[in-house]
């Protein structure tokens, strides 16, 4: 099973900041099957990025993920009040598919 | 785009078994390649993938699960199912179904149901 770490566990910034969210994997992940979510309190999570580095349909382009391996990173290039949420990373290309403990991003 | 809708019981006793639902609207479970997946988040934590079925029957569960999970397809009301066994408080947790297009084999998670609460108490 891969364990995935994400780092920080809590981001305190203001919103015109920039955000850097890290996930780190116990081992290499297949061919850069890393995804992004985002979940805000009382909704389901939503994809922002799929293949490490592809945002999904509707995502601002503010949001970009890169990365290959072990390391990955999901980058909110100016923060917009609505973007404050936990993170979530996943990878889905071995099983069983598993998920980061999550980043929460919170306004200092 | 394909919208899902979980259903379930809500409220269960130590042992007994859960039975949950996701009813997909806006297109077929039968068509195309894709894998429907169950995920659960207990409350205040992360998030845990259960199992997922593909269109055409093949199941990959979590080990952890494994011996208790039981997941389907339902073509004729085009909605898929998960059975737990033997369930307990530590199963309790929101519980998303959610589906992924199918490429090279693989498929993240979009777009998600709602979410339905189950709570395991005596």
């Amino acid at each position: 099973e891969i364990v995935l770490t994400q780092s920080p566990g809590t981001l305190s910034l203001s919103p015109g900041e920039r955000a850097t969210l890290s996930c780190r994997a116990s081992q290499s992940v297949r061919s850069t099957y890393l995804a992004w979510y985002q979940q805000k309190p009382g909704q389901a999570p939503r994809l922002l990025i799929y293949g490490a580095s592809n945002r999904a349909t509707g995502i601002p382009d503010r949001f970009g993920g890169s990365g290959s391996g072990t390391d990955f990173t999901l980058t909110i290039s100016r923060l917009e009040p609505e973007d404050f949420a936990v993170y979530y990373c996943q990878q889905y290309g071995s099983s069983p598919i598993t998920f980061g403990q999550g980043t929460r991003l919170e306004i200092k | 785009q394909v919208q899902l809708q979980e259903s379930g019981p809500g409220l269960l006793k130590p042992s007994q078994t859960l039975s949950l639902t996701c009813t997909v609207s806006g297109g077929s479970i039968s068509s195309g390649s894709f894998y429907w997946s169950w995920v659960r988040q207990p409350a205040g934590k992360g998030l845990e993938w259960i199992g997922r079925i593909h269109t055409s029957g093949t199941l990959n569960y979590n080990p952890a699960l494994k011996s208790r999970l039981t997941m389907s397809l339902d073509t004729s009301k085009n909605h898929f199912s998960l059975i737990l066994t033997s369930v307990t408080a530590a199963d309790t947790a929101m519980y998303y179904c959610t589906t992924g297009m199918v490429i090279d084999g693989v498929a993240s998670f979009d777009p998600w149901g709602q979410g339905t609460l189950v709570t395991v108490s005596s």
